[in-house]
């Protein structure tokens, strides 16, 4: 079974550039999560899709942060303009949970590392 | 709000010994806890998880311990080998998964 791909692994932009991050979660799971993990800390939720639709981004900063899931399978993440807090690595995760409740393991891609100089 | 503290930030351990790592949550809603190993340049992978109904749940040598009345939950790795160096999270469910700050295990052969 293939796991959650994400893409581009690696990216370095300058402050105020914008930049985008894309994730293809395992087929059949309809949750989808991006969380951001800054160096040394745990993982912060960003956002959570269910299906196509917004189940959380009450933590994301959507004066320069976007995300969306069309169709309900792929998502992609923008960042613009980006600050240098915002290096990080933007972890993609999905779930097979459904209607809202937590359905435990999470799955996660290798994550996209971002460096903002 | 730093709703799940874990403990320590970095750990080290002889080949063969037993390895603890502590967390400690404020949220009572949660109903799932569960650890995670993060290898250096990989996602975070689950390990194992416990339910708030149990107080201790053993897989191989992870055995996690849970204190429902003290808000606390442990992961104890017996027997640890250098392949277990790794960043540990724990972290606690509602809705959604939120994490510990990790504790970075290095086993030294």
């Amino acid at each position: 079974e293939a796991g959650v791909a994400q893409s581009p692994r690696y990216k370095i932009i300058e402050k105020r550039q914008s930049v985008a991050f894309w994730c293809n979660p395992i087929s059949g799971h309809a949750t989808l999560y991006w969380y951001q993990q800054i160096l040394g800390q745990g993982p912060k939720l960003l956002i959570q899709f269910q299906n196509n639709g917004v189940v959380d981004d009450s933590q994301l900063p959507k004066d320069r942060f976007s995300a969306e899931r069309l169709k309900g399978v792929d998502s992609t993440l923008k960042i613009q303009p980006a600050k240098l807090e915002d290096s990080a690595v933007y972890l993609c995760a999905s779930s097979p949970g459904q209607g809202g409740i937590f359905a435990g393991e999470l799955f996660f891609g290798e994550g996209s590392r971002l460096t903002v100089l | 709000q730093q709703q799940v503290k874990q403990s320590p930030q970095s750990l080290i351990v002889q080949k063969g010994g037993i390895s603890i790592i502590n967390c400690a949550y404020e949220n009572t809603a949660f109903d799932y806890f569960p650890w995670y190993q993060q290898f250096p340049g990989k996602g975070p992978a689950l390990l194992i998880a416990i339910r708030p109904d149990v107080s201790e749940k053993k897989e191989g040598r992870f055995t996690i311990s849970f204190n429902k009345s003290a808000k606390q939950f442990s992961l104890h790795i017996m027997d640890s080998q250098p392949g277990d160096s790794a960043t540990y999270f724990c972290a606690a469910a509602i809705h959604v998964l939120t994490f510990g700050g990790g504790t970075r295990l290095m086993v030294k052969p």
